[in-house]
């Protein structure tokens, strides 16, 4: 059965204290994997897309790297700003749901 | 995110009453899902769209909830003789194709059964 793992379920980093998240995966056929923001009563808000392993993206102060089994969402130098439930997901398979991880709480403390 | 509507945005119903939850995809877009999200749990996958068409309910419960996406007009998740434990939000995303495409979200319909 396809699963994804994110860890750790919460983080508290004070500003400017650069960190990681992880997902880890198991699926069959991956066809991409999602990272997503969601902010507390909104919808989750695209970030970035990885396709195969050795693929990095950047935005702003987040980058995200993907391996066969896992994937890193780097935050380097956070904001208070950057305070949000970050949420990684997969695409995998003969459909083209994306299956969810629990997600990781970031609280950013200026 | 501001490109896929739904509505309403809140919504309370009383136990045996009727939800009709509306999603208008992305410009452009002809392939939508629906998420359910309860508190301090993950998203979880209930339907994939396309116009007319059901691709994959393997989500939905069994009973009390349908979708549909009808040729004109927004995506209908319609959840009958509702039940406490349906109290949830409940998010609509749209994609411009299939796989590897980027999937938009909504900014939820959240209902409350009372």
């Amino acid at each position: 059965e396809d699963q994804v793992t994110q860890s750790p379920e919460a983080l508290r980093l004070q500003e400017g204290e650069s960190s990681s998240l992880n997902c880890s995966y198991t699926v069959s056929g991956l066809r991409g994997l999602f990272w997503y923001r969601q902010d507390p009563g909104k919808g989750p808000e695209f970030l970035f897309t990885l396709y195969s392993a050795g693929e990095e993206k950047e935005k702003e102060r987040l980058k995200a790297t993907l391996t066969k089994k896992e994937s890193f969402l780097h935050i380097t130098a956070p904001k208070p700003e950057d305070s949000a439930t970050y949420l990684c997901a997969v695409q995998a398979g003969a459909t083209n749901k994306l299956i969810f991880g629990t997600g990781t709480l970031l609280a950013v403390q200026p | 995110n501001a490109g896929v509507m739904q509505n309403p945005r809140h919504l309370v119903r009383r136990r045996g009453q009727e939800a009709r939850l509306r999603c208008s995809p992305m410009k452009g877009h002809s392939h939508v899902y629906w998420y359910r999200q309860l508190p301090e749990e993950g998203l979880k996958f209930m339907v994939y769209l396309q116009k007319e068409n059901i691709i994959d309910e393997s989500g939905m419960p069994k009973e009390r909830f349908s979708a549909e996406f009808p040729k004109e007009g927004p995506s209908i998740l319609r959840i009958q003789q509702v039940v406490r434990g349906d109290s949830a939000a409940y998010f609509c995303a749209s994609a411009s194709g299939g796989s590897g495409n980027t999937i938009y979200f909504g900014e939820g319909s959240w209902l409350t059964v009372v």
